[in-house]
């Protein structure tokens, strides 16, 4: 099993529409947890940290369940420029960032 | 938010050849740095982690005499692909945390390409 794993993508969306993306991991004493975008042939930029009391940042709300382990992202009133490829991002014991596969999101007019 | 520079942000080389990659820690001391591979349309691999005055740590599969890792100073990691081959090619980035909780920022990676 992958130490964090993404819903399969891609996501074709139509503009305005509201996504989900999920995300799991196996190793219960992970410490933190991100979400990043990277767009194509760039690198990841951080989009949201996760925190266990769910927050929001304008559209983007993230919510973390450790009981579950498990990590979700939505994305509200998609734009165009949403799309990207979103990574779910696991800090583990020693500062170990470990990437999931990614989500591919296509927003379309 | 920090800023983390890498160079050069593309190379292509011939099979044989060495290739030093350079990741720096702008505005920040970095005592660890994480170096990456990714290939298109994959998720990012974690190659080394970089010890600023130590050896780097190297991930399972790794081979550490083909990646050299040197960590001289707290804003300045290198990675050196030695002997490169075409199957070397890919997308290599590197980032610099400030602490072991905090995100992690990312220099703009380097696009290899072994001909």
């Amino acid at each position: 099993r992958k130490e964090v794993e993404q819903d399969p993508g891609p996501f074709n969306v139509p503009e305005g529409a509201t996504v989900a993306f999920n995300c799991t991991y196996s190793n219960s004493a992970s410490q933190s947890f991100f979400w990043y975008r990277q767009d194509c042939r760039k690198e990841p930029k951080l989009l949201m940290s996760v925190y266990s009391s769910g927050n929001e940042d304008g559209r983007f709300t993230a919510q973390l369940n450790r009981a579950s382990q498990y990590i979700s992202l939505l994305i509200r009133d998609s734009k165009l420029s949403d799309s990207a490829t979103y990574l779910c991002v696991v800090n583990n014991q020693g500062g170990k960032l470990i990437f999931g596969q990614g989500t591919e999101l296509s927003v379309k007019p | 938010g920090a800023v983390v520079s890498q160079h050069p942000s593309r190379v292509i080389c011939k099979s044989g050849t060495s290739v030093k990659i350079e990741c720096r820690s702008l505005d920040f001391q970095a005592t660890t740095m994480f170096w990456y591979r990714q290939f298109p349309k994959k998720s990012l691999m974690l190659m080394a982690t970089s010890n600023e005055g130590s050896k780097a740590t190297y991930e399972q599969g790794v081979e550490k005499d083909k990646f050299l890792i040197n960590h001289a100073s707290l804003t300045l990691s290198t990675l050196t692909v030695t002997s490169a081959h075409p199957e070397d090619s890919s997308f290599y980035i590197c980032s610099a945390r400030l602490n072991t909780n905090t995100e992690a920022f990312f220099g703009q990676g380097t696009r290899l390409t072994v001909v």
